[in-house]
């Protein structure tokens, strides 16, 4: 069965720190690795990433994909009170572009 | 703002009731994807459409089902409601080119009572 594990489920830091979120994937046909970020509404999207070991890179966040390990990380730098968020991790399947979906993490940034 | 847009935005029905949501997708965009997320199960894939054919199902029930229309928008029919089902409602839309970069509406959130 396809499946994608992120953790921690939940993080609570302080603002300035470094947070790095973790998601790691067991599919049969991988084709992409997303991450998304979920405040209280609709999930909107961060990264796409294909390739092994090309950091993807959007002002103080960043990914990058280990298809040998079958993981992935967020890195958040700097840390704000608006990156509290529920950020989530989704694995493309080849096959009919389904995406499966990971748990979540919550995020908690406190000033 | 992504540019899909979803009504109603609230929904409250009784058990057995019949639903109709709605969804259109981004301009130019031809796949549509519904999602169902509940506080206990997370994001769930329900079904993908393309161009007004259906591509692909998910953990959709029989009592579920969907369309894609000429114009592209898109409506899931929820039948025969339960508790179970109350949940967020999510629809999203990706080019051809990218059908991985999927961007989500609003969501309509349903609540059976």
């Amino acid at each position: 069965e396809d499946k994608v594990v992120q953790s921690p489920l939940s993080l609570v830091v302080h603002e300035g720190d470094t947070v790095t979120l973790n998601c790691s994937y067991e599919v049969t046909n991988f084709r992409s690795l997303l991450w998304y970020k979920q405040e209280k509404k609709a999930p909107t999207f961060l990264f796409m990433l294909t390739s092994s070991g090309i950091e993807k890179k959007s002002g103080r966040l960043s990914s990058i994909l280990d298809k040998k390990e079958l993981f992935s990380i967020l890195n958040i730098t700097a840390t704000q009170t608006g990156d509290s968020a529920v950020y989530l991790c989704a694995v493309g399947l080849d096959s009919n572009y389904q995406l499966i979906w990971g748990a979540g993490t919550k995020l908690i940034i406190k000033p | 703002d992504s540019g899909v847009t979803q009504t109603p935005k609230h929904l409250i029905t009784a058990t057995g009731q019949r639903v109709t949501l709605r969804c259109s997708p981004r301009s130019g965009d031809l796949s549509v994807y519904w999602y169902q997320q509940s506080l206990d199960q997370g994001l769930q894939f329900l079904i993908h459409y393309y161009n007004g054919e259906e591509r692909a199902k998910g953990n959709i029930l029989e009592r579920f089902s969907a369309q894609q229309f000429p114009d592209l928008h898109s409506e899931l029919n929820l039948s025969s409601l339960e508790l179970g089902d109350s949940a967020l409602y999510f629809c999203a839309s990706s080019v051809a080119s990218s059908p991985y970069e999927q961007y989500f509406g609003p969501g309509t959130r349903l609540t059976v009572t």
